[in-house]
């Protein structure tokens, strides 16, 4: 009974290049949150989406960040032109429908701008 | 806008002996609370729950206090154990969206 799964773990990125996190859910799970937990923290909200739809982007930067949950595969979260501010590590949660406070947390990206 | 505070960033405690940690909040719309065990390069576990409606929860060694007029939580484990040496979030909803805490770094002593 696999878990969140989260891709890649580590994922270096210069200055202006894309940086691409993959989420795939708990099996069961349609819905899937994404939050960013920066340096001595807590974990930040960021985007919450059920398949196909985004639910609520409110804590997600308007400029260069954008999540996608499409119909098959997994959740993409997706960073334009990095810049070094973006260097944290970015979890992906799931629960399941009509369980909204029951997320389950994947073990992370962590991104590295250089 | 720091909703949820942990306000101590360690706890250091002797083996077998209570860990107690203690979370603030300031959102009186919060219903549900959470805490979340996270070791190194891993995501956060859940570890145990309290709904607004009550005041106490309790699971194994774990149990949750819920002061409400004192937007006050606290976690006990008891008997703390070498394996329990992790940081502790405490979280925090009143829909899907989690506010944490910035977490209490427990270090277990044999």
């Amino acid at each position: 009974n696999a878990g969140v799964m989260q891709n890649p773990r580590h994922l270096v990125r210069r200055r202006g290049q894309e940086a691409r996190l993959r989420c795939s859910p708990m099996k069961g799970h349609s819905h899937v949150y994404w939050y960013r937990q920066l340096p001595e923290e807590g974990l930040k909200f960021m985007v919450y989406l059920q398949k196909e739809n985004i639910i609520d982007e409110s804590g997600m930067p308007k400029e260069r960040f954008s999540a996608e949950f499409p119909k098959e595969g997994p959740s993409i979260l997706r960073i334009q032109q990095v810049v070094r501010g973006d260097s944290a590590a970015y979890f992906c949660a799931s629960s399941p429908l009509g369980a909204s406070y029951e997320q389950y947390f994947g073990p992370g990206t962590r991104l590295t701008v250089t | 806008d720091q909703q949820v505070k942990q306000n101590s960033p360690s706890l250091s405690v002797q083996e077998g002996r209570i860990s107690i940690l203690n979370c603030d909040y300031t959102n009186s719309m919060f219903d549900y609370f959470l805490w979340y065990k996270k070791y190194p390069a891993e995501g956060p576990t859940f570890l145990i729950s309290i709904s607004s409606i009550k005041d106490k929860n309790e699971d194994g060694r774990f149990t949750v206090f819920l002061n409400k007029s004192a937007k006050h939580l606290s976690l006990h484990i008891v008997p703390s154990q070498p394996g329990d040496s992790a940081v502790y979030f405490c979280a925090a909803t009143n829909d899907y969206k989690l506010s944490f805490g910035a977490g209490t770094t427990v270090t277990v002593r044999a």
